[in-house]
């Protein structure tokens, strides 16, 4: 099955210092790579995804790239805020289906102001 | 929060007990899922649904049962429960998008196995 790693586990930046998180994964069938944001005691929340048609996509201060030759995927945080302080998933679609995922275990970013 | 409740949201129990987790939907996805989200772990996938009575294992199954007979509701059962089902529960649905479905995910379950 399909197996998602990520690093770093941990992640410590300055205020307006820029984050990279990287993901790898196995399976080549996979095609679908959404990233999630989890404050603590809440739920993980979608805050950006790309499909494998694409290498970059944008939104505002957060980026996502993706190799699909070495199978891996980064989140670039740029400008960080102490409000971009949480836990940080990666995830990808098993065998292509467009239902099941495979996170990573996570990175806890802390932005320190 | 595309419409996804879970409850209880907080619940102890003791070792051997049968517990049942409810995730309910207002709008009628195919498919649901529940997770366990564990420290160092991330999110794993326990079971999944795509559609009434129809469901699959994930990777994390044993000790689990799933039930859905509503399309609004899925159900996830500790049979009897063990300490090391102690975790935070995710429910999630799908949502059909212009190119995939997204993924999106209830306000999780809180359960201690004593």
């Amino acid at each position: 099955g399909e197996n998602v790693e990520q690093h770093p586990s941990t992640l410590s930046v300055q205020e307006g210092d820029s984050a990279v998180i990287k993901c790898t994964y196995s399976d080549s069938a996979s095609n679908y790579f959404p990233w999630y944001k989890q404050e603590l005691g809440k739920r993980p929340q979608l805050i950006i995804d790309i499909r494998s048609n694409v290498g970059e996509k944008k939104d505002q201060r957060i980026a996502v790239t993706l190799n699909k030759t070495a199978k891996h995927f980064s989140l670039h945080i740029t400008e960080t805020q102490p409000e971009d302080s949480a836990v940080y998933f990666c995830a990808a679609n098993q065998g292509g289906s467009n239902y099941k995922l495979t996170f990573g275990k996570g990175t806890l970013l802390t932005v320190n102001p | 929060d595309a419409g996804i409740t879970q409850s209880p949201r907080h619940k102890v129990t003791e070792t051997g007990t049968p517990v049942t987790l409810r995730c309910h939907q207002t709008e009628n996805h195919r498919y649901m899922y529940w997770y366990r989200q564990d420290p160092g772990h991330g999110l794993r996938l326990i079971h999944y649904s795509y559609g009434v009575k129809d469901t699959d294992k994930g990777e994390v199954s044993d000790g689990y049962s799933v039930s859905r007979s509503k399309t609004e509701d899925f159900l996830l059962t500790l049979e009897s429960a063990t300490s090391s089902q102690t975790s935070v529960y995710f429910c999630a649905i799908s949502v059909l998008g212009r190119f995939t479905d997204t993924q999106y995910f209830g306000p999780g379950t809180r359960l201690t196995v004593l």
